[in-house]
């Protein structure tokens, strides 16, 4: 039982530059998040899901896109890297949405130069 | 908006103390409050958590306290040991359908 795993664990993009953020969980859970950790900031909420085909935007969208085709994954897009989008990134699951226990994974460390 | 507000920013306490980290929401409509704790290089993970028409819980050395008429909940690590070092952040569930909010974190060490 793996939890929620997360890829790549280190990133350095150039600014421009758009990659994507993959996150798998193997709990079955319905819920799944992004967080963007980012020091004095605490976790911010990038986009969450509360199942496949539904996703929604947290409290830092711009910039980023998800989608959700099945209950397993939840990859984050960055379309163009800034370096403002320089932070750790945290994916979590959780099995009723936010009111049970949300497992992260062990985070992206991602830098835009 | 910080919805919810942690202190103190870092925290150094001696073994065997108790640590006390404090938590102050905005929000009347959050409903559900977990504490996690995150290890360098590590996500956060549960730790403790709390709804509000409970004034505390307690598991182990760490406590909950919950005070719904001043907005605030705070943290009590008893007996505080080294391995106890570690960023803690409070939340706060509500506000939104199935969002948590995160507090800013509180980076504490203990020292032998």
């Amino acid at each position: 039982n793996a939890g929620v795993t997360q890829t790549p664990k280190f990133q350095v993009l150039k600014t421009g530059q758009s990659m994507t953020l993959q996150c798998a969980q193997d709990m079955n859970h319905e819920y799944m998040s992004w967080y963007r950790q980012d020091p004095g900031m605490g976790l911010r909420l990038i986009h969450y899901s509360v199942g496949a085909g539904i996703t929604d935007q947290g409290e830092v969208p711009n910039g980023y896109n998800v989608s959700r085709s099945t209950t397993e994954d939840f990859p984050l897009r960055l379309l163009s890297a800034a370096p403002s989008q320089t932070s750790v990134y945290f994916c979590a699951s959780s099995f009723q949405g936010a009111v049970t226990e949300a497992f992260f994974g062990q985070g992206t460390r991602l830098t835009v130069v | 908006q910080q919805q919810v507000k942690q202190s103190p920013q870092s925290l150094i306490v001696q073994k065997g103390g108790i640590s006390i980290i404090n938590c102050a929401y905005e929000n009347t409509a959050f409903d559900y409050f977990p504490w996690y704790q995150q290890f360098p290089g590590k996500g956060p993970a549960l730790l403790i958590a709390i709804r509000p028409d409970v004034s505390e819980k307690k598991e182990g050395r760490f406590t909950i306290s919950f005070n719904k008429s001043a907005k605030q909940f705070s943290l009590h690590i008893m007996d505080s040991q080294p391995g106890d070092s570690a960023t803690y952040f409070c939340a706060a569930r509500g506000g939104g359908y199935q969002k948590v909010t995160f507090g800013t974190g509180t980076k504490l060490q203990v020292i032998p």
